[in-house]
């Protein structure tokens, strides 16, 4: 079954730092680019980063530049991001997306992880 | 800044009618255009891309067209299943990957 697993979510503190994963299955992620989205309680999508299918090329959201850092490890089939100095305006549930090339749309998600940023 | 929006925010439809949607871009994307559908509690799934093509088991009663600042995806037959969240998203103006705010297809 070709599916993305998201994990690592979860209730971090605010100024604390969090990684999530995004395990591939059914496929070898390879041979995608690969995104983060994330969700806002009651809110719409936003995107936060991608990278190419070999690491090479990594973009970022203006809204998330400097703090988030997006990473990928093909011999895992994982794809990570990391975020620092976490607020309550990260709270959001955070898909991992696949793109046949960076250039064009998302043709497989995740089912996403919850990240509550709390005190 | 390229900027997506959607029109209606909510709409409400009878099983069996027809569900008109809008997207607009605020700048030209060619047709570099897709429609997800996210259904609650759900992740997002891709209907559309190239602003007219079904992706992979997307049945026919969902049609997309439109080129450059204006979109439409337009339900047919609205079947219990379709009542969701669609959003809008280009990727013309890559690599920023801008989604519409979302509109709401309910019951009526």
């Amino acid at each position: 079954q070709v599916r993305l697993v998201e994990s690592g979510g979860g209730v971090v503190q605010p100024g604390r730092s969090l990684r999530l994963s995004c395990v591939a299955s059914g496929f070898a992620l390879n041979s995608y680019a690969m995104h983060w989205v994330r969700q806002a309680p009651g809110k719409g999508l936003e995107w936060l980063a991608v990278i190419s299918y070999d690491g090479d090329y990594k973009y970022y959201a203006d809204a998330v530049e400097g703090r988030c850092t997006i990473s990928r490890d093909n011999s895992k089939n994982t794809l990570y991001v990391e975020m620092s100095s976490l607020t309550t305006e990260d709270t959001a549930v955070y898909y991992c997306a696949t793109s046949v090339v960076i250039t064009t749309y998302f043709d497989l998600w995740g089912q996403g992880t919850l990240v509550t940023v709390s005190s | 800044e390229i900027v997506m929006t959607q029109s209606p925010v909510n709409m409400s439809v009878s099983p069996g009618g027809r569900a008109t949607l809008s997207c607009r871009a605020s700048q030209s994307i060619s047709n570099n255009l897709a429609w997800y559908q996210q259904k609650r509690g759900q992740a997002p799934r891709l209907l559309i891309y190239g602003a007219s093509t079904r992706a992979t088991g997307i049945p026919a009663r969902f049609s997309g067209s439109g080129f450059g600042t204006d979109f439409t995806l337009t339900i047919s037959n609205l079947q219990s299943e379709d009542f969701a969240v669609y959003y809008c998203q280009q990727y013309e103006k890559w690599p920023v990957y801008p989604f519409g705010q979302g509109t709401k297809v309910e019951i009526k």
